[in-house]
């Protein structure tokens, strides 16, 4: 089934730690996106994918490094944690050249550091 | 800048009445969307109407686009408990950086009174 999944759903961590939220969808789309968003508030787009081996830099500065070594996968790394990078994370993905932008997203990562 | 403005934040109706939530935005559109989201989870699409469509309709609901008050709505007839959620507007919109790019507002929480 067509789908885009993300792991952990939740995660507590102490400050310092290095950590990585997997994200992977089975639906072949070129464009995958990370957003970040506090609870109640409006969505951030801190990276963003066309296709394997692009990255770029979204709207809100993020200390966070993603990678796309292939198409279904877009990891996101956070090197050292810190209390200010709790949030909830969410991937998105997107077909690529239809004109439509249509976002499928994951389920989330609710992040705390402590 | 902030591309897509809900109104109102927040709106509390009762089980069978309609529900109705606007969002204005401020520069050309290839398309606006709706997405709905369940407290703690990921955004699920609802909709999408497009820079030259005025009305839509899909089952309960229904969106409307004037593209000269750069303003949408989206209405929800007959509103059920499950309906409950954060209702987002996003707009694909030519981010000037050769893609275009979809920046979300800050949401309407409805909630629907059994």
């Amino acid at each position: 089934e067509a789908d885009i999944y993300q792991t952990p759903r939740y995660l507590v961590i102490g400050t310092g730690k290095k950590i990585t939220l997997e994200c992977s969808q089975t639906m072949g789309h070129d464009k995958m996106y990370w957003y970040q968003q506090d609870p109640g508030m409006e969505l951030h787009l801190i990276h963003y994918s066309y296709g394997v081996n692009s990255t770029e830099k979204g709207d809100l500065s993020s200390e966070s490094t993603v990678s796309r070594i292939r198409t279904e996968h877009f990891p996101l790394t956070l090197e050292s944690a810190r209390p200010s990078h709790t949030s909830q994370y969410l991937c998105a993905s997107s077909e690529a050249g239809n004109g439509y932008n249509e976002q499928f997203f994951g389920p989330g990562t609710r992040l705390t550091v402590l | 800048s902030q591309q897509g403005e809900e109104d109102p934040q927040a709106l509390s109706i009762q089980e069978g009445e309609n529900a109705t939530m606007n969002c204005s935005y401020k520069t050309s559109i290839n398309n606006l969307q709706w997405y709905r989201q369940n407290s703690g989870r990921g955004l699920v699409h609802l909709i999408l109407i497009r820079s030259n469509e005025r009305e839509k309709h899909s089952g309960r609901l229904r969106v409307t686009l004037d593209t000269s008050k750069k303003s949408s709505s989206l209405l929800i007839t007959a509103s059920r408990a499950a309906d409950t959620a954060s209702y987002f507007c996003a707009t694909d919109a030519w981010s000037g950086a050769g893609s275009y790019q979809l920046t979300f507002g800050k949401g309407t929480k409805l909630s629907v009174i059994p």
